[in-house]
């Protein structure tokens, strides 16, 4: 599949801090979504975005689909501890039918 | 609804063993699909069915069998397992591939000696 760089790797921040993470493909993308993995748990879907420049929140995330199709980022205003955690980004592509593509995640630590 | 269901949670096996994991969704979902999490590799494709009937391979597909006899169910087959299969499995479910809003189950953890 194609490679979905994602970044940073890892996070240590502390609680209040606002919080940013982005993903950047060679290939242009039809779908971007965002997940979050607990421990021990399956991927919980965060944000999906389908349009390029589409801007979308919930709560205190915030993601966005970049005009070249080509990269998101998700923003975390205010990190609390429960948002530790890993956070995936996926992208479907043109040519993938119904494939998903994910980067290989950027773990989050908050401390209080 | 329970959503994704996956059975079992935890499973050891022996090089050379068969055996299935199942997958089951109440969501009414037309698609469905396997990944493995490895360390540092993220989530992997290995089948995927768009309907009942239909299936295809994904990124990692050796080594590994599905079937998709009902909308409900898709199971997982590893013919003889080896231990490059350990891994953690997820299956996940979404209405069809225009709403690719995937829901993930809670995973099976794989371990192969």
């Amino acid at each position: 599949g194609q490679q979905l760089n994602q970044s940073p790797q890892s996070m240590f921040i502390q609680e209040g801090e606002d919080v940013s993470m982005n993903c950047t493909s060679s290939s242009i993308f039809n779908t971007w979504l965002w997940y979050k993995q607990d421990p021990g748990e399956g991927p919980v879907l965060l944000i999906a975005l389908y349009k390029a420049g589409e801007l979308t929140s919930n709560g205190r995330l915030t993601a966005q689909f970049g005009i070249t199709r080509k990269d998101s980022f998700l923003n975390i205003s205010a990190s609390i501890p429960s948002d530790v955690g890993i956070y995936f980004c996926a992208g479907q592509f043109g040519d993938s039918g119904y494939a998903l593509n994910f980067g290989k995640g950027t773990s989050l630590l908050v401390t209080p | 609804n329970a959503g994704v269901t996956q059975t079992p949670k935890f499973q050891v096996l022996k090089t050379g063993q068969s055996m299935t994991l199942q997958c089951a969704q109440d969501m009414n979902h037309e698609y469905m699909s396997w990944y493995r999490q490895d360390p540092g590799m993220g989530l992997r494709l290995i089948h995927y069915s768009v309907g009942a009937g239909i299936t295809d391979q994904g990124e990692v597909p050796n080594g590994y069998n599905v079937s998709r006899s009902t909308t409900e169910d898709f199971p997982l087959r590893l013919l003889s397992a080896a231990p490059s299969q350990t891994s953690v499995y997820f299956c996940a479910s979404s209405w069809d591939s225009a709403n690719n809003e995937q829901f993930f189950g809670p995973g099976t953890r794989l371990t192969v000696l």
